[in-house]
């Protein structure tokens, strides 16, 4: 069972550089979310998706992008990349149920942008 | 909007000792609260929840959490910790089921031999 899987796990950019950060999850999860972890800061909420085609906004989305083509898939994109997008990018998934709304992680996207 | 606090940075505790990681929360209606844990350079391992029923609520590797409405708290216990526990934890909480996920900023639990 892969369950939340990201790609790349590394990455270094140079300022004002582009990249797409891909989630794939194949539990048929409904929800879909976007994190970034800085020490001291906890997670916070980039951008989520509460289904195929629609996304919105969360705690910190500014100079972020992201797409929901496929149910599976949720992508983040950064258009020009700045060293204060420097972090921990974690994706994870929930099925919008009552009984099971917790949420299932992937191991994390480490992006450094120089 | 709902929001999460943790309010200790840091917590050390002896092995054997019980430990008690805290968190508080506030959401307009009934929370949907949740324990993860996360080892050094891994993703957040879900340990568990509370949705409604009792207020204590056991979870993975031997961790439980109590439910306190009236002082809007959710604090992970364990009565005997191991070195084996050390590790970041984070309180999450969301106002619905299908509501937003949203993350305190962690606590780092250290058992110490």
């Amino acid at each position: 069972n892969a369950g939340v899987t990201q790609t790349p796990k590394f990455r270094v950019l140079k300022t004002g550089q582009s990249m797409t950060l891909l989630c794939a999850q194949d539990m048929n999860h409904e929800y879909m979310y976007w994190y970034r972890q800085d020490p001291g800061m906890g997670l916070r909420l980039i951008h989520y998706s509460v289904g195929e085609g629609t996304t919105a906004k969360g705690e910190v989305p500014d100079g972020y992008n992201v797409s929901r083509l496929k149910k599976q898939n949720f992508l983040l994109g950064l258009e020009s990349a700045a060293p204060s997008q420097t972090s921990v990018y974690f994706c994870a998934s929930s099925y919008p149920g009552q009984g099971s709304p917790e949420a299932f992680f992937g191991q994390g996207t480490r992006l450094t942008v120089v | 909007a709902q929001s999460v606090a943790q309010p200790e940075d840091q917590v050390n505790v002896a092995e054997g000792n019980p430990l008690t990681v805290k968190c508080t929360y506030s959401v307009s209606g009934n929370p949907y609260l949740f324990w993860y844990v996360q080892y050094p350079n891994r993703g957040l391992q879900f340990l568990l929840k509370y949705i409604t029923g009792d207020n204590l609520v056991k979870g993975s590797y031997g961790f439980e959490a109590e439910f306190n409405k009236s002082q809007t708290s959710f604090h992970l216990k364990k009565p005997s910790a191991l070195v084996s526990d050390s590790a970041l934890y984070f309180c999450a909480v969301r106002d619905t089921p299908r509501g937003k996920l949203i993350f305190g900023q962690g606590t780092e639990l250290s058992v110490k031999p």
